[in-house]
């Protein structure tokens, strides 16, 4: 089955703990996207990557790192974890972003205490 | 920056009701326009992408349009059933390709 995976899907931890949520996907994509939803302020992107070794800024990447070593999975890491990153993260990914449709994870709820 | 805004925030109606969902941005140099739904404690699913150079996309009971001269797009929902309810998100895609901004989303409610 087609489809995104993000683990874990529910994470609580503590300020300044360095953690790691999961994303791969079996979709030979070569685009990959992290985002973030909060009340009010909806969906914002992290990071993206358009294939291997290439990554870029989203619109809210502070205290967030990725990396992309292989196609099928893109990493998020929170070096330093603080408790305004508390979210509902959701990765992505396509074929190519200019002309297909993106297929979203389910999701991961990160509470930071 | 764009911006993308979607109105209204919450919409209910009793079920049959043909419906609109309206989505705004504010630089019509997009490449594509996708809508995606979401129930409520779930990812996204995609339902509708559209290209810039494209004025309509329809897949059963919804059609999507796109006037990027005016930065605007529609999702209508023909017939609305009590499994339409959920939040209908709309995003665009920048030329560069990279980001995507999504609007607050429309949350929408079919009563039986």
């Amino acid at each position: 089955e087609a489809q995104v995976t993000q683990n874990p899907r529910y994470l609580i931890t503590v300020t300044g703990k360095k953690l790691t949520v999961t994303c791969s996907q079996n979709m030979n994509h070569e685009y990959m996207s992290w985002y973030r939803q909060d009340p009010g302020l909806g969906l914002r992107q992290i990071y993206y990557s358009m294939n291997v070794e290439v990554t870029d800024k989203g619109d809210v990447p502070e205290g967030y790192k990725v990396s992309r070593k292989e196609k099928r999975n893109f990493p998020l890491i929170l070096e330093s974890p603080s408790p305004n990153q508390t979210s509902l993260y959701f990765c992505a990914s396509s074929f190519v972003p200019l002309y297909n449709e993106q297929f979203f994870g389910p999701g991961t709820r990160l509470t930071v205490l | 920056k764009q911006e993308v805004t979607q109105i209204p925030a919450a919409l209910s109606v009793p079920e049959g009701e043909n419906l609109v969902l309206n989505c705004s941005f504010t630089d019509s140099a997009i490449y594509n326009l996708q809508w995606f739904r979401q129930d409520p404690g779930k990812g996204l699913t995609s339902l509708l992408l559209i290209q810039s150079s494209q004025r309509e996309q329809t897949s059963g009971r919804l059609n999507a349009s796109l006037d990027k001269s005016s930065g605007r797009s529609t999702l209508y929902i023909a017939a609305s059933q009590p499994g339409d309810s959920a939040t209908y998100l709309c995003a665009v895609r920048n030329n560069q390709g990279g980001k995507l901004i999504f609007g607050q989303g429309t949350e929408l409610s079919v009563k039986p």
